[in-house]
């Protein structure tokens, strides 16, 4: 299986600040790798997909970048909606995998 | 616009088998790219992929879960299901079943669960 580590497991910002989540994936994925979102008691939604294409409704102050091995997902400015735990998730191989999730919480 | 929307027993027995059925609105569960998948998340704990179904019959689990992992699909319900055998308390989890759709860009097309159900707590214990 492919294995996602994401940092930092945790972080704590206030709003306004830049927030830099990072991904690493055990061997090359090209750029098969998304990102979700997760608050409390919902389910996760869809932020980007394929590295860095945004999806449709998700401010533009989310970005992705990376490709190969490393990863990373950036808030510009975070906002008090933002506050929620960032899971990346790989689809290059079968088992889909996920990181461990980033805890973004507020200062 | 296509919802999903889990249902099924909230308490199985130990060594029993866990049913759950998603059901699809707002599109066909036959139509488009699509595989139909199943994922889920132990109360504080991460997200673990399960498996995912196509219509035409293809299908992918995850072998952490030793075959015990069953997805079928009733197009005529535009239903699909999820069935885990022998299962224990290690199985307690909130469970998610999810769109797995392609999507593309710059040449590349990445599968992702762009579509979710709301989840459905599933504790095993006698």
């Amino acid at each position: 299986d492919i294995q996602m580590t994401q940092s930092p497991s945790s972080l704590s910002a206030s709003v306004g600040d830049r927030v830099t989540v990072t991904c690493r994936s055990s061997q090359s994925i090209s750029n098969y790798l998304n990102w979700y979102q997760q608050k409390p008691g919902k389910a996760p939604k869809l932020l980007i997909s394929a590295a860095s294409s945004l999806q449709s409704g998700v401010p533009s102050r989310f970005s992705g970048s990376g490709s190969g091995t490393d990863f990373t997902l950036t808030i510009s400015s975070l906002q008090p909606e933002d506050f929620a735990t960032y899971y990346c998730q790989q689809s290059h191989t079968t088992p889909w995998t996920f990181g461990q999730g980033t805890n973004v919480e507020i200062k | 616009q296509v919802q999903l929307q889990e249902s099924g027993p909230g308490l199985v027995k130990p060594s029993q088998i866990l049913s759950l059925t998603c059901t699809v609105s707002g599109g066909s569960i036959s139509s488009g790219s699509y595989y139909w998948s199943w994922i889920r998340q132990p109360a504080g704990k991460g997200l673990e992929w399960i498996g995912r179904f196509y219509t035409s019959g293809s299908t992918n689990y995850n072998p952490s879960l030793k075959s015990r992992a069953t997805i079928s699909l009733d197009t005529s319900k535009n239903q699909f299901s999820l069935k885990l055998s022998s299962v224990t308390a290690a199985d307690t989890a909130v469970y998610f079943c999810a769109r797995d759709g392609p999507h593309c860009s710059g040449g590349t097309c990445s599968y992702a669960f762009d579509i979710w159900g709301q989840g459905t707590v599933v504790t095993v214990s006698s």
